[in-house]
């Protein structure tokens, strides 16, 4: 069955320091692989996406993740983290279902705590 | 442009009662999609909506249905609440039905009491 696992609840990080939220799929075939991140009280809002070719993309707001095969990974990275960066962050798996149609399936999300 | 509209935000029913929430998606888009967030839960996908017609279903109870207009607002509705259905309900609009990206809504919060 598809699946998306974020091992990490919750990670705390100093401001300034680098952030790496993890994020492993289980899919049959070369998914298609987001990160979206969710401030309290808000909707979700896409950090950045791979689909196809290099297999480091770069996102908004300093972010980028690296999609490794070999490792059923798609790990979240920023070099330096700012106190705005407080939020939950999703990992999404987009797969294509037995019906042919196309479906999006959610980790269970890593709240990150930034401190001053 | 503007994005996806969500109407009401906010919302607390009575166990029994039903609902009725609102999504109006960016310009353009007609695809919607619905998701359901509760904590123990994450986020569960509802249904799918494109040209008037649900395409996709995820596992929800027929207690939740929805709809969609001609011009791809759509609505979605819960009969007979019950307090498992509090949560917040987040609406994604795409180009396109299987068009990759999706934007989301701040979502509805509804509180069943």
């Amino acid at each position: 069955a598809q699946s998306v696992t974020q091992p990490d609840i919750h990670i705390t990080v100093s401001e300034g320091a680098s952030l790496e939220l993890r994020c492993n799929y289980s899919y049959g075939a070369t998914p298609y692989l987001f990160w979206y991140v969710q401030s309290p009280g808000q909707g979700l809002q896409l950090l950045l996406k791979y689909f196809s070719g290099d297999t480091l993309v770069q996102g908004i707001k300093g972010f980028e993740a690296e999609f490794k095969r070999s490792q059923s990974s798609f790990n979240l990275r920023k070099p330096s983290v700012h106190w705005s960066d407080a939020a939950e962050y999703f990992c999404a798996v987009g797969a294509r279902t037995t019906s042919g149609t196309y479906k999006y399936i959610f980790g269970t999300g890593t709240r990150l705590k930034v401190l001053a | 442009k503007a994005g996806v509209t969500q109407t009401p935000r906010y919302l607390i029913k009575t166990r029994g009662q039903q609902v009725t929430l609102s999504c109006s998606p960016i310009s353009g888009h007609r695809s919607v999609s619905w998701y359901q967030q509760t904590p123990g839960q994450g986020l569960q996908f509802l249904f799918e909506y494109f040209s008037e017609t649900q395409r996709n279903k995820g596992n929800f109870p027929g207690r939740f249905s929805g709809r969609q207009f001609s011009n791809s607002r759509s609505e979605m509705n819960v009969s007979t609440l019950e307090l498992g259905d509090s949560a917040l309900y987040l609406c994604a609009s795409s180009l396109v039905p299987d068009y990759y990206e999706q934007y989301f809504g701040p979502g509805t919060r509804l509180t069943v009491t």
